[in-house]
């Protein structure tokens, strides 16, 4: 069964601070990792496709890299509007469909 | 860019009436639309796969019968919580994928339903 562990649960930053979501995953046959963001009460945002190990992708203050077993989100210098749930999935073609991560929730403060 | 609609945001009712959610694709078609459920803290929890113009495919313990599902045209997808319990009070969300790279680019807004 595939399986996706976000860590940490939570993190407080402070404005500036910069850091890296984890995202490990033990799935066979990966054929692709996204990254979304979550804000309270509202549906996923896209932010990025991860399709194999090496590559890397980055937008604005984010930065998202893979491995054969984990992936991160790097923040530079993160702004309070960063402040949200990230949200970390895998997608197999054994499931044919995407496993969630439990989400690491984000706060960065002035 | 794309957006998938998501109808009514948040919903309050009784228990044992039924609460339909609507989910609209706004600037494109999709012949495939996923229904998540979330509970506070936990993971997107795939219910079921909607497929325009046949039936649903719904996950492992997902109840067929309290969870009717329609995609009756290529923008428009319906989740139906029938006999609903205060047990089925949770955020749902709808999704489309992007059909030029099958993506799950496109989330709605995702309703709260809250049963009484």
């Amino acid at each position: 069964e595939d399986q996706v562990t976000q860590s940490p649960e939570a993190l407080r930053l402070q404005e500036g601070e910069s850091s890296s979501l984890n995202c490990s995953y033990t799935v066979s046959g990966l054929r692709g990792l996204f990254w979304y963001r979550q804000d309270p009460g509202k549906g996923p945002e896209f932010l990025f496709t991860l399709y194999s190990a090496g590559e890397e992708k980055e937008k604005e203050r984010l930065k998202a890299t893979l491995t054969k077993k984990e992936s991160f989100l790097h923040i530079t210098a993160p702004k309070p509007e960063d402040s949200a749930t990230y949200l970390c999935a895998v997608f197999t073609g054994t499931a044919s469909k995407l496993t969630f991560g439990t989400g690491t929730r984000l706060q960065v403060t002035l | 860019g794309a957006v998938v609609s998501q109808h009514p945001s948040w919903v309050i009712c009784k228990s044992g009436t039924s609460v339909k959610i609507e989910c609209r694709s706004l600037d494109f078609q999709a012949t495939t639309m996923f229904w998540y459920r979330q509970f506070p803290k936990q993971s997107l929890m795939l219910m079921a796969t909607s497929n325009e113009g046949s039936k649903a495919t719904y996950e492992q313990g997902v109840e067929k019968d309290k969870f009717l599902i329609n995609h009756a045209s290529l923008t428009l997808s319906t989740l139906t919580v029938t006999s609903a319990h205060p047990e089925d009070s949770s955020f749902y969300i709808c999704s489309a994928p992007d059909r030029g790279t099958n993506t799950e680019a496109f989330f709605g807004q995702g309703t709260r339903l809250t049963v009484v």
